[in-house]
């Protein structure tokens, strides 16, 4: 079955750091891949996506890595800063017609320290 | 605010009654999803539409569990005689698919109906 899983709980990074988020997957069905931020309370929030025909993905201070070779997939945040703070979540999506779910692994608790 | 609305964002039960939640996506999005998420875990698929068509359903979601999206704009969840294993954050999400077969259907979440039986 898909399985999205993440290599740590916890993160700590010092404020002004780049911090790396990693994550595996098992399914090479698997075609598109989204890490979502969370802070408490509060419902997840899209960072930045990748489908499965590129390799690497560039935003605001954050890149994806996509690795299908190994199944791994990494969140890079560049400068990080206290309001980075927040669980990341990856989550894929499997190939296939209608099935539009997502499916999400455990997340990785990011604090970043002044 | 344009974002994806939930009502009631925190609800408290006791065991055995019903409760319905709300979601209003995102003006013009046809997909609308609902998750649930329990303490320390990722977000876990219930159910999800299509405008008014319900396209899929997990194995989660019980004969308890009934979701309408009647008009294809907002959803309604529905649990019937709850159960304290139901205590979880609801979460509801939206997307504009472009095509039927479209993988890149980024999903806009809400901030979730907190609900607690007793």
């Amino acid at each position: 079955g898909e399985s999205v899983g993440l290599h740590l709980p916890t993160l700590s990074v010092q404020e002004g750091d780049n911090s790396i988020i990693n994550c595996a997957y098992s399914n090479s069905a698997s075609d598109y891949f989204i890490w979502y931020k969370q802070e408490s309370g509060k419902g997840p929030q899209f960072i930045i996506d990748i489908r499965s025909n590129m390799d690497k993905r560039q935003g605001q201070r954050v890149t994806v890595l996509l690795n299908k070779t190994v199944k791994h997939l990494s969140l890079q945040i560049a400068a990080t800063q206290p309001g980075d703070s927040a669980v990341y979540f990856c989550a894929e999506k499997v190939g296939g017609s209608t099935l539009g779910r997502l499916y999400f692994g455990r997340g990785t608790q990011l604090t970043v320290w002044p | 605010d344009t974002g994806v609305s939930q009502d009631p964002r925190h609800k408290i039960t006791k065991r055995g009654q019903n409760v319905t939640f709300r979601c209003d996506p995102i003006s013009e999005h046809n997909r609308l999803y609902w998750y649930r998420q329990t303490l320390g875990q990722g977000p876990e698929f219930l159910t999800y539409f299509q405008n008014e068509a319900q396209l899929e359903k997990s194995r989660l979601l019980s004969d308890r569990f009934s979701a309408e999206r009647p008009k294809g704009s907002f959803s309604t969840l529905e649990i019937q005689r709850t159960e304290q294993g139901d205590s979880a954050m609801y979460l509801c999400a939206s997307s504009l698919a472009t095509s039927r077969d479209s993988p890149r259907d980024t999903q806009y979440f809400g901030p979730g109906t907190r609900l607690t039986v007793l």
